[in-house]
């Protein structure tokens, strides 16, 4: 089955420790997206990629750094600098194109709590 | 710049009765629109979609969707709600301004379907 899979699903961090969330997905689409949830404010975008070797910051990107060696992955590293990282963290995949608008395909999400 | 409103962070229904959850949009140009719905602990999921053509559109799980220009509205409906209704409503409009196939999400409708 084609899809997008984020891992792990719960993630602990130690204070001034950087981790690694993954999201890898098969459905050869181009661009792929990082977003952070919090209760009560929605979905807020960490950075995004529309092309391999190629990547964006969004509105929050202070604290996280992403790579985009190959199409099918996408990981997001929380460094110590982000000095409020407990949050579920949610990557999707879409088809990009200059006319074309389809909606995201969403992972199943990785919690991160700092402890 | 694009932004998406969901002006009722919690909205009850009894089971059977229709329901109604709110969503205003604010674009420079032709809107995309979008909904996405997620349980507890899960990923988003698409729902419908309006880019253009009739103002009704249908999407998965017997939900529908009104694009009303004049209100710029695009409020998610269902005839007659399910307990297994009860999640997490966003709403999504496409972002132009980033050129890229950007969604801006709005801050969710928390949705609860009383037996």
């Amino acid at each position: 089955d084609g899809g997008i899979t984020q891992s792990p699903k719960y993630l602990f961090r130690k204070e001034g420790q950087n981790v690694t969330l993954s999201c890898e997905q098969n459905l050869n689409h181009d661009a792929m997206y990082w977003y952070r949830q919090d209760p009560g404010q929605g979905l807020r975008l960490i950075y995004y990629s529309q092309i391999v070797n190629d990547f964006q910051k969004g509105d929050i990107a202070e604290g996280y750094s992403v790579s985009r060696e190959k199409k099918e992955s996408f990981p997001l590293t929380v460094t110590s600098a982000q000095k409020n990282p407990t949050a579920f963290y949610l990557c999707a995949s879409s088809i990009t194109s200059g006319t074309g608008i389809s909606g995201y395909t969403f992972g199943s999400g990785t919690r991160l709590t700092v402890v | 710049a694009q932004s998406v409103a969901q002006p009722e962070d919690q909205v009850n229904v009894a089971e059977g009765n229709p329901l109604t959850v709110k969503c205003t949009y604010s674009v420079s140009g032709n809107p995309y629109l979008f909904w996405y719905v997620q349980y507890p602990n899960r990923g988003l999921q698409f729902l419908l979609k309006y880019i253009t053509g009739d103002n009704l559109v249908k999407g998965s799980y017997g939900f529908e969707a009104e694009f009303n220009k004049s209100q710029t509205s695009f409020h998610l409906k269902k005839p007659s709600a399910l307990v297994s209704d009860s999640a997490l409503y966003f709403c999504a409009v496409r972002d132009i301004g980033t050129g890229a196939n950007n969604l801006f999400f709005g801050t969710g409708t928390r949705l609860t379907v009383i037996p």
